[in-house]
């Protein structure tokens, strides 16, 4: 079964900080990576996705793949108490569904 | 600019009632899904149609049919709810040309919270 595993937090960094998610997977295979962010009560919305290993930037956000390693993770600059939600990561092999991890929650103090 | 369009937002069933959950997207998107959403569970996939005229269980199927009506709409039915179904569910859509090597972002509706009792 494939299995992605997140650390459920919750993860507390003070406001200003980097706030450093993590990822890992069993699916050797898996080619497709997803970080999604959730606010409570509201549905997943796409922060970024990774194909390739090594860094990708996307603003304050950098998602980082190491595949020979099987994980992933997601690095938030200059946190924000508005990025307190919980954070999915998602993982795919080929064009097969996503499969999610439970998710982290991140709470940024201010 | 809709997006996934998801009804009804709320719904409460008694034991053994039916219902039909209703997912629409706008997006022209190949590919779309079923997810239940649990406390301490994470995202499962229910059902999935990777184009249309094509469905294929997920991890979590049982007590659900769906069906994919045309390109733009995907439902999901509980034929004889039961307490276990409580749950958020989400419907999804994606790119997802089977051509392609790597999977495309799915894109969420905003749910429907199902209460059964």
């Amino acid at each position: 079964q494939k299995e992605v595993e997140q650390n459920s937090g919750p993860l507390s960094v003070p406001e200003g900080a980097i706030a450093s998610l993590n990822c890992t997977y069993s699916d050797r295979g898996s080619q497709s990576f997803f970080w999604y962010r959730q606010y409570s009560g509201k549905s997943p919305e796409l922060i970024m996705f990774i194909y390739s290993n090594g860094d990708k930037e996307d603003g304050r956000f950098t998602a980082q793949l190491n595949k020979a390693s099987q994980y992933v993770s997601l690095l938030i600059r200059d946190s924000q108490p508005s990025d307190s939600a919980t954070y999915l990561c998602a993982v795919a092999r080929g064009n097969t569904p996503l499969v999610f991890g439970k998710g982290t929650r991140l709470s940024v103090i201010a | 600019n809709a997006g996934v369009t998801q009804t009804p937002k709320f719904q409460v069933l008694k034991t053994g009632q039916s219902m039909t959950l209703q997912c629409a997207q706008d997006m022209n998107h190949n590919s779309m899904y079923w997810y239940r959403q649990d406390p301490g569970m994470g995202l499962r996939l229910i059902y999935y149609s990777a184009s249309e005229g094509t469905t294929d269980k997920g991890e979590v199927p049982n007590g659900y049919n769906v069906s994919r009506l045309n390109k733009r709409e995907f439902s999901l039915r509980l034929e004889s709810a039961a307490p276990s179904q409580t749950s958020v569910y989400f419907c999804a859509s994606s790119e997802g040309r089977e051509s392609e090597t790597y999977n495309s972002p799915l894109h969420f509706g905003n749910g429907t919270r199902l209460t059964v009792t």
